[in-house]
C-alpha cells in the first residue's frame, strides 16, 4: 500500500559522476513527473511522461535523462551530475483525464560536491 | 519569469486565528488552481482546488477563494491551527495540453499557541 515511493531518500555524490533515482508508484497512474525544488523557486517540472515509453520535457531538462519501459516506474538519470544539481527532487503522479491532483513522494535529497 | 507568485515567504499568526495566505498568477490560460500543503522532509500533499468557472470553494477550515480578474487567489484557514504550520504552496494549470502544475515559491506558515 505504498503509494509513490522514491529511493533513495539521500544521496551525495560528485561532480562528474552518474546517478539516477528512483520513482516507483502502485496506482497504476498514467502520468508521472519529475519535480525539484529549490529555496525561492517552488517545485519547477523537469521532465513528465503521459503513459510508459512517452516522455517530454518540462521547465528545467538540461543535464537530466529520463525513461519509462514500465507504467510504475520512472527513473531519473544525471548523466554528469553538477553542483547546481544540489536540491530536493520529487517524483509525482496522476490518474489520465479530467484530474489535475498529482500525488507527491517523500523526496530525494541530492548533494553533489 | 514566474507566473506564479507567492510574494510572502512567510506569515506567522495565533493558535485560533485566520491565515490568509496569497498567490498571484499571470499566465491568462491558467483555469484552474491548487494549494498543496508541505512538512518537512515530507512530499506536497494536496489541500484544496478551486476552478476558474468558481470564485470560492470551502472544505472544512480551508477556503480558497479566486479573483479572475485580479489574477489573485487566497487560501484562508479559520481557525489557524498549530499543526497547520507547514509550508503551503500555490499551483497553477490549464486545461488545454499536458495539465502540468506551475508552482509558486511557496510561504511558509507558522501557528503560534
Amino acid at each position: 500500500d505504498a503509494g509513490i515511493t522514491q529511493s533513495p531518500r539521500y544521496k551525495i555524490t560528485e561532480t562528474g559522476r552518474q546517478v539516477t533515482l528512483m520513482c516507483h508508484q502502485t496506482w497504476s497512474h498514467s502520468y508521472m513527473f519529475w519535480y525539484r525544488q529549490d529555496l525561492g523557486h517552488g517545485l519547477r517540472l523537469i521532465y513528465y511522461s503521459a503513459a510508459a515509453d512517452i516522455t517530454d520535457k518540462g521547465e528545467v531538462p538540461d543535464g537530466y535523462v529520463v525513461s519509462r519501459s514500465k507504467t510504475e516506474n520512472f527513473p531519473l538519470t544525471l548523466e554528469s551530475a553538477t553542483r547546481s544539481q544540489t536540491s530536493v527532487y520529487f517524483c509525482a503522479s496522476r490518474v489520465a483525464g479530467d484530474s489535475y491532483e498529482q500525488y507527491f513522494g517523500p523526496g530525494t535529497r541530492l548533494t553533489v560536491t | 519569469d514566474q507566473q506564479v507568485k507567492q510574494n510572502s515567504p512567510s506569515l506567522s499568526v495565533q493558535e485560533g486565528r485566520i491565515s490568509i495566505l496569497n498567490c498571484d498568477y499571470t499566465n491568462s490560460m491558467f483555469d484552474y488552481f491548487l494549494w498543496y500543503k508541505k512538512y518537512p522532509a515530507e512530499g506536497p500533499t494536496f489541500l484544496i482546488s478551486i476552478s476558474s468557472i468558481k470564485d470560492k470553494n470551502e472544505d472544512g477550515r480551508f477556503t480558497v477563494f479566486l479573483n479572475k480578474s485580479a489574477k489573485h487567489l487566497s487560501l484562508h484557514i479559520v481557525p489557524s491551527q498549530p499543526g497547520d504550520s507547514a509550508v503551503y504552496f500555490c499551483a497553477a494549470s490549464a486545461s488545454t495540453g499536458r495539465r502540468a502544475l506551475t508552482f509558486g515559491s511557496g510561504t511558509r506558515l507558522q501557528v503560534q499557541p
